[in-house]
């Protein structure tokens, strides 16, 4: 089984419609990360958790919102989708050790294809 | 803050051309972090090396391979002998500490699509 999974991994939905995307880990890692990937803009960080009670902005958050519900769990939501967040989106967990300088990559779910008519 | 540049967008070779993706970095931090991704067709995005600002040590493992200088802020990722498996798009991306914390959190370059054509 996929350590990180996203559901649903396709969704056509219309403007003005509030959409959920689902993200569950089994890595037991604190961090969680909300991207977006846009053709010929790389991943950009919509929201951050890095753990259950410390949720952070991103570079691109309007027009989201987060929800960490367990330290396996994080939802992004689309309250109102709008076509400019027609994307291909992604979760990303990430370990570490608190109180010491290190940093492990990130692992990566397989992707939610959003498109916003 | 920190950013990320892959200055090239695409390039196309012939299998078993050699290929070098190209990946600079801009950060205030002397420790951080640089990673490469590989993302392929289908879709996932794939693990690939992760290299910290203290070892400058040059890498490779099988056919890739990764040029790390902190003297040019640049991190490039060598493919040899590419093959068709390798067409993919190429992420570079660097993570860096808050100030006074632990914590960190990844910027991503616009990434590199490889092409192998047989």
């Amino acid at each position: 089984d996929a350590d990180v999974t996203q559901t649903p991994r396709n969704r056509i939905t219309k403007t003005g419609k509030r959409i959920m995307l689902e993200c569950s880990q089994t890595k037991g890692h604190d961090r969680m990360y909300w991207y977006r990937q846009d053709p010929g803009l790389g991943l950009r960080l919509i929201y951050y958790s890095f753990d259950v009670k410390d949720i952070n902005k991103g570079e691109i958050s309007d027009g989201y919102s987060v929800s960490r519900q367990a330290q396996a769990k994080f939802s992004l939501s689309l309250e109102s989708a709008i076509p400019n967040q027609t994307a291909l989106y992604f979760c990303a967990t990430s370990g570490g050790t608190s109180g010491i300088l290190q940093f492990d990559e990130q692992f990566f779910g397989p992707g939610t294809r959003l498109t916003v008519l | 803050a920190q950013k990320v540049t892959q200055a090239q967008t695409e390039i196309s070779v012939v299998e078993k051309e050699d290929v070098t993706l190209d990946c600079v970095y801009e950060t205030r931090d002397t420790t951080y972090y640089l990673f490469w991704y590989k993302q392929p067709p289908s879709g996932e995005l794939v693990f690939l090396i992760r290299r910290n600002s203290f070892d400058e040590q040059n890498e490779i493992s099988g056919r890739y391979s990764w040029n790390f200088q902190k003297s040019t802020s640049s991190f490039n990722f060598t493919i040899t002998a590419s093959q068709v498996v390798d067409s993919a798009v190429y992420f570079c991306a660097l993570s860096e500490a808050y100030s006074g914390g632990s914590n960190y959190k990844l910027t991503f370059g616009k990434g590199t699509l490889l092409t192998v054509n047989p």
